[in-house]
């Protein structure tokens, strides 16, 4: 059964580094999206991208965040100056199209900023 | 815009007795309510979703009812197993294109053999 698979599972940085987390969504889906959870919190939703463009995002994501589709099967999340409270699990998903609700999300990357 | 509250935080059973986790959401406009089990270490996976056209469904020892009128929803686990120990999440959403998941809070569920 096709996944969606994130790189790398954790992910260590220093704050104020860049961060490049990777998705690679399910083959055939057109709409992209990125949610958090900090731990023990609730998954909150992030971003949401199609069509190379972004059509929606929440005030968690500011002008440290861009997502990106760099060729026919990745996307990226991207954080430009990493801050403490970044830290979290970040998880990929996505949905076939519009006539389908169902997303499908990845295992997640872990990120801690020190 | 849309708040979804979840309950309870913790549930504990005995393996064979059925669990009952319930959600509210605020924004009438919403119209598809998923379920996510996520296991440690592991991404939300799908086990039952509602469109508000349902009252309820469901699929084996999983169900899940919907109250458009009281905007509230509920997942049932019938013969609950150890297995089904995981937290489990609520979601809203108005079905879209873009539609974004607006999740509950969650509900750890340990179910003791």
């Amino acid at each position: 059964e096709p996944e969606v698979t994130q790189t790398p599972s954790h992910q260590v940085t220093q704050m104020g580094q860049e961060v490049i987390l990777r998705c690679v969504p399910i083959s055939n889906h057109l709409y992209f999206y990125w949610y958090r959870q900090i731990l023990g919190q609730k998954v909150e939703f992030l971003v949401s991208f199609y069509n190379n463009e972004i059509s929606e995002k929440s005030e968690i994501f500011d002008d440290q965040f861009s997502v990106e589709r760099p060729d026919g099967s990745n996307f990226t999340l991207k954080i430009r100056s990493t801050k403490l409270e970044d830290s979290a699990m970040y998880f990929c998903a996505s949905t076939r199209d519009h006539s389908t609700d169902t997303q499908y999300f990845g295992p997640g990357t872990r990120l801690t900023v020190l | 815009g849309e708040n979804v509250e979840q309950h309870p935080s913790t549930l504990s059973v005995q393996e064979g007795d059925s669990a009952v986790i319930k959600c509210t959401y605020s924004d009438s406009a919403s119209n598809y309510f998923p379920w996510y089990k996520q296991e440690l270490g592991k991404g939300p996976q799908l086990i039952i979703d509602i469109r508000s056209n349902v009252g309820e469904k469901k699929d084996q020892r999983i169900a899940v009812t919907l109250n458009k009128t009281a905007k509230h929803f509920s997942l049932h686990i019938t013969e609950t197993q150890p297995e089904d120990s995981a937290v489990y999440f609520c979601a809203a959403s108005m079905a879209s294109g873009f539609q974004k998941l607006v999740f509950g809070t969650g509900t750890r569920l340990l179910v003791s053999p």
